[in-house]
């Protein structure tokens, strides 16, 4: 079983600052299968990044997704403040499914 | 639009089993596979399993299987998940997910709203 092990565990920023969340792999996976999701308190997950690096519909441009083999991340530039939240990071193959155990990002 | 609409909340004893349900609209029900996932209250997202909505086939998590079914109703449109032998470590929200692939990427485009499940004596 793959395990996704995100850092760090919890980040402070102020908004218009950039940030870059880390999802490291406990095996090699195909890019194709990773994917970010945001969640915001009380609600679903909202899908951001599939295939590692493509943009889900609607979502903004300061949101980037990167990495191949076992390490990959998310990127968020000039943070609003509706993106203070909780990202997972997610691998998807054969009809199963592994979540990282989250990072949450928190208004300094 | 792609809804997934869940039941309402339930309160089960220990050892109880519940069944949640997740009714699909606006697109093809059995184009797709639907997923389950679990949050326990201030913890993240723990996958259960999955189900093809057109063939019926499954995969369950090494963690529930044996204690967890999947089914769906092609003909409702909805996608069931039901858990036997219900402990207080059960109490979580549980959401539906709908897959949707590109181009050899698969992930979870639609959420349902989650269902609560408090286990309780």
């Amino acid at each position: 079983e793959i395990v996704l092990t995100q850092s760090p565990g919890t980040l402070s920023l102020s908004p218009g600052e950039g940030v870059t969340l880390s999802c490291r792999a406990s095996q090699s996976v195909d890019s194709t299968h990773l994917a970010w999701y945001q969640q915001a308190p009380g609600q679903a997950p909202r899908l951001l990044i599939y295939g590692a690096s493509s943009r889900a519909t609607g979502i903004p441009d300061r949101f980037s997704g990167s990495g191949s083999v076992t390490d990959f991340t998310l990127a968020i530039s000039r943070l609003e403040p509706e993106d203070f939240a909780v990202y997972y990071c997610q691998h998807y193959g054969n009809s199963r499914s592994t979540f990282g155990q989250g990072t949450k990002l928190e208004i300094k | 639009q792609v809804q997934l609409v869940q039941s309402g909340a339930e309160v089960k004893q220990p050892g109880a089993s519940v069944r949640v349900s997740c009714k699909a609209s606006g697109y093809t029900f059995t184009s797709y596979g639907i997923s389950w996932v679990r949050q326990a209250p201030g913890q993240g997202l723990e996958w259960m399993g999955w189900i093809s909505a057109y063939y019926g086939s499954t995969n369950y998590a090494q963690k529930f299987q044996g204690r967890v079914t999947l089914t769906r109703d092609t003909s409702a449109s909805t996608a069931y998940m039901e858990l036997r032998t219900l402990t207080s470590d059960d109490t979580a929200v549980y959401y539906c997910a709908g897959e949707r692939e590109t181009a050899g990427s698969i992930y979870f485009q639609h959420w349902g709203q989650g269902t609560l499940v408090s286990v309780s004596s």
